[in-house]
């Protein structure tokens, strides 16, 4: 059983560049939600996904936008990254019915503008 | 909104018992997480508690008392291996299952 996948693990960009993150939920989830973890931080929630809408939306600027694909699959995109971007994204999926609705976290994605 | 307040670094003694207590105010209620982070890596899920009382698993229990806007983690038997840090996340009622964080507790466990 397959847990949380992101893709890429590491990423470089520049200020100015935009950027496109991945996630595959956990086998049998339909909700994804997306964090920003900043160094020494806990993560920040960015938006949450179901049924390939957004659901719910953290104080992140319109720079931030996602999309879900009908087989739960997430991206987040980021426009016009600036040096405070700089974090690591993490992914966690649940599902909507569940009782406990327990988030689980993919490994994350570390994006280092310069 | 919501505000979640836990001690930014601790340390313990190998074998011993340590508390990570974590206070918040939320605009609404629907449970309370934590989770255990190491360097580098995705928070783990350790525990939940939504009623008031202890949630008891293994060498790790969790509290929670709701009209006092408290909970805390139990650490017992503590090995090197549970140096990381503990995150302490509330479910608000508001809207979807997100989570907010607070900052994290950085436990080192010293020999």
């Amino acid at each position: 059983d397959a847990g949380v996948t992101q893709s890429p693990t590491h990423l470089i960009k520049t200020r100015g560049q935009q950027v496109t993150l991945r996630c595959s939920p956990k086998s049998g989830h339909d909700t994804v939600s997306w964090y920003q973890q900043a160094l020494g931080q806990g993560p920040q929630f960015i938006f949450q996904y179901y049924e390939e809408e957004e659901r719910q939306r953290g104080n992140f600027p319109d720079r931030f936008s996602g999309h879900q694909f009908p087989n739960y699959s997430s991206e987040l995109n980021v426009n016009a990254l600036l040096l405070g971007d700089s974090a690591l994204y993490l992914c966690a999926s649940s599902l909507v019915s569940g009782g406990d609705n327990e988030q689980f976290f993919g490994p994350g994605t570390r994006l280092t503008v310069l | 909104g919501q505000n979640i307040d836990q001690p930014t670094e601790m340390t313990a003694t190998e074998g011993a018992i340590v508390q990570i207590n974590c206070t918040y105010q939320t605009s609404g209620f629907n449970g309370l997480f934590w989770y255990q982070q190491h360097a580098g890596e995705a928070p783990t899920f350790l525990s939940y508690n939504v009623l008031d009382g202890l949630e008891e698993k293994g060498r790790f229990s969790s509290f929670l008392s709701r009209s006092k806007g408290y909970s805390y983690l139990l650490l017992k038997e503590l090995q090197m291996k549970d140096s990381a840090s503990y995150l302490c996340a509330v479910r608000d009622q508001t809207g979807a299952n997100n989570l907010f964080f607070g900052t994290g507790t950085r436990l080192t466990v010293i020999p």
